[in-house]
């Protein structure tokens, strides 16, 4: 699978809006941008995925560059709650392959 | 939406036992399950692929005489740490996707926390 580049950490402030970026420069045309999320001492949540174009659910949204070599995650608004560990993850088929894992975001919400 | 479910969530066996960790897919069926391991501040390790009905594919390095992995039906996987060590203390993670196919969700398990001693 392509590798992605995510910073190791970022800071946010609650209730506002948090755009964790993710760069994917080898990306390949059947490749899925997968996003999850790890709260301490559990297993890893869904959060969105998308191939080409944007994509918006309850949780986030997820915008894809239009050459789809980077991403970015969308909070909305910031709770505490969202503090966690943030994967972005490349997959062509998510049917057979596993998800591999690179060190993420870790996303820090202060009140 | 899809649900995975593992069990026990946390277990303490004395080195040199095995046990058993559970991976379930509540709502829908799979195929194949993937089964990590994650020491404390580290990412996801994959260690192995679980088949249903088939052998299981391990990832280099992983002992597959030490770690069992038996995939019995379509909602359940299991993983035996067998002749633990306390090396082998950390969290098991398995997951597993909603269907077969592209661009699917692949779902994840509480995770069961293992600690030998």
């Amino acid at each position: 699978d392509a590798k992605t580049t995510q910073p190791n950490s970022m800071e946010s402030n609650e209730e506002e809006p948090v755009h964790l970026p993710c760069n994917h420069s080898t990306i390949s045309g059947t490749d899925y941008i997968h996003w999850y999320r790890q709260l301490p001492s559990q297993g890893p949540e869904y959060v969105i995925h998308g191939l080409t174009s944007n994509v918006n659910n309850r949780m986030a949204s997820l915008a894809i560059a239009e050459d789809r070599k980077s991403s970015t995650l969308i909070l909305h608004r910031a709770t505490l709650r969202d503090a966690a560990v943030y994967y972005c993850i490349l997959s062509g088929d998510t049917g057979r392959r596993a998800l591999t894992f690179g060190s993420g975001t870790r996303l820090q919400v202060q009140p | 939406g899809a649900v995975v479910s593992q069990h026990p969530s946390w277990v303490i066996c004395k080195s040199g036992t095995s046990v058993k960790i559970e991976c379930r897919s509540l709502d829908f069926q799979a195929t194949t399950m993937f089964w990590y391991r994650q020491f404390p501040k580290q990412s996801l390790m994959l260690m192995a692929t679980s088949n249903e009905g088939s052998k299981a594919t391990y990832e280099q390095g992983v002992e597959k005489d030490k770690f069992l992995i038996n995939h019995a039906s379509l909602t359940l996987s299991t993983l035996t740490v067998t002749s633990a060590h306390p090396e082998d203390s950390s969290f098991y993670i398995c997951s597993a996707p909603d269907r077969v196919g592209s661009g699917n969700t692949i779902y994840f398990g509480e995770g069961s926390w293992l600690t030998v001693v």
